[in-house]
């Protein structure tokens, strides 16, 4: 059963800031590594994905991939109160689903 | 836009009852997922399938049984509800052969009193 663990449990930063949120997990295996973004009352969405090692970057939003590591973050650039949510880390577990971290609350203060 | 939806979207249930959560999605994707979210365990996935006619076990699926009738819809099923089933459930789609991404619907909030 792999292990996924966020860090930050919880962040408050300024808007406009930077948002720095980590994952490290345990399946040396997993290929696929998503960020999802859920607000309150509503479903996980899909923000992003991440499967080689490096650098992603969409918009305001920038994944970085470790495999040797076991690590991946997601940095939030010029962060919008819209951004305020729980953040999910969720690598592929073989075939069969995604496994979520436990997340990490963002909340922007305007 | 992928469309998974969920009924009933509320429901409170008397211990011992039996639970039906729906779960219906459009995008004709093969996999659909069931999971739970409760505060400091994330989501914690319950049941899975990979097409109609099959259900698998995920990680917690003690106290819980699933049905796949169709590539459409995916139901959980609490025969004996307990206080410890309080939760907010979550059903998800998607399509494993790729990218694992997965569409999620709104959500179900139970709570079993």
């Amino acid at each position: 059963q792999q292990k996924v663990q966020q860090s930050p449990e919880s962040l408050i930063v300024p808007e406009g800031g930077m948002a720095s949120l980590n994952c490290t997990f345990s399946d040396r295996n997993s290929q696929y590594f998503w960020w999802y973004r859920q607000h309150s009352g509503e479903g996980p969405k899909a923000l992003m994905s991440i499967f080689s090692n490096g650098d992603k970057k969409e918009g305001r939003f920038t994944a970085h991939l470790n495999k040797a590591s076991l690590y991946v973050s997601l940095h939030i650039k010029d962060s919008q109160p819209s951004d305020s949510a729980l953040y999910f880390c969720a690598p592929n577990q073989g075939g069969r689903a995604l496994i979520f971290g436990t997340g990490t609350t963002v909340s922007v203060s305007p | 836009e992928a469309a998974v939806t969920q009924s009933p979207r509320n429901k409170v249930a008397v211990t011992g009852g039996k639970v039906t959560l729906s779960c219906n999605q459009t995008n004709n994707h093969n996999n659909m997922y069931w999971y739970r979210q409760d505060t400091g365990h994330g989501l914690r996935l319950i049941h899975y399938s990979y097409g109609a006619g099959s259900t698998e076990k995920g990680d917690i699926p003690d106290g819980y049984k699933a049905s796949r009738p169709s590539q459409e819809n995916f139901s959980l099923i609490l025969e004996l509800a307990t206080p410890s089933q309080t939760s907010v459930y979550f059903c998800a789609s998607g399509d494993a052969a790729y990218s694992y991404e997965q569409y999620f619907g709104p959500g179900t909030r139970l709570t079993v009193l």
